[in-house]
């Protein structure tokens, strides 16, 4: 079991690129999360996602941020025209169906730098 | 809305010293909590998961209490090793499934 699998691991984009950010969930997980860690600061929930379905956004910035987790391939973070305060790192998280009695699993993140 | 506060913010101590890490939160209506170590630009590791039924949870030198009516759990680390250097989070779920509240997080240092 390869665990929760983020890329890429690092990402430099300019100011005004986008940022595509890449999450596979553990084998059997069909729950995703998406953490933001600032600089200096702690995690905070984006957004959950099922396949097909997004389930709570309330973390999600209201403009350029956008997330889908398909019936097929992983989770993906998008970030349109993006700025120097998108900056973070990104994290996923995963967990069984209906359940957290396992707790969740985190993936290594994406650090985003934009310049 | 649930608040999760870690105390204190850093921590140094000399090898060999027992740690002890504190959390509180502010709702107590929490389905489970989890420990987490996270060392420096790498991801997070699960330490140990207490149900909201359970007191505590154990695995080798860690130890997790949990006292949800109050809103608070300690993680302690017993006999500290340099390798314990790392930051301590702890992280609250409402409900099965859920998303998790996540404190500020502290600092560990251990001397050799």
């Amino acid at each position: 079991n390869a665990g929760v699998m983020q890329n890429p691991r690092h990402l430099v984009r300019r100011r005004g690129q986008e940022a595509r950010l890449r999450c596979s969930p553990m084998k059997g997980h069909s729950h995703v999360y998406w953490y933001r860690q600032l600089p200096e600061e702690g995690l905070k929930f984006m957004v959950y996602l099922q396949k097909e379905n997004i389930i709570d956004e309330s973390g999600m910035p209201k403009e350029r941020f956008s997330a889908e987790f398909p019936k097929e391939g992983p989770s993906i973070l998008r970030i349109q025209q993006v700025v120097r305060g998108d900056s973070a790192a990104y994290f996923c998280a995963s967990s069984p169906q209906l359940s957290g009695d396992d707790g969740y699993t985190f993936g290594s993140g994406t650090r985003l730098t934009v310049v | 809305k649930q608040e999760v506060t870690q105390i204190p913010a850093a921590l140094s101590v000399p090898e060999g010293e027992n740690l002890v890490l504190n959390c509180s939160f502010t709702d107590s209506a929490i389905y489970n909590l989890q420990w987490f170590r996270q060392d420096p630009g790498k991801g997070l590791t699960s330490l140990l998961l207490i149900q909201s039924s359970q007191r505590e949870q154990t695995s080798g030198r860690l130890n997790a209490s949990l006292d949800k009516s109050s809103g608070r759990s300690t993680l302690y680390i017993a006999a500290s090793q340099p390798g314990d250097s790392a930051t301590y989070l702890c992280a609250v779920g409402k409900a099965a499934g859920n998303k998790l509240t996540f404190g500020g997080g502290t600092r560990v240092l251990v001397k050799p």
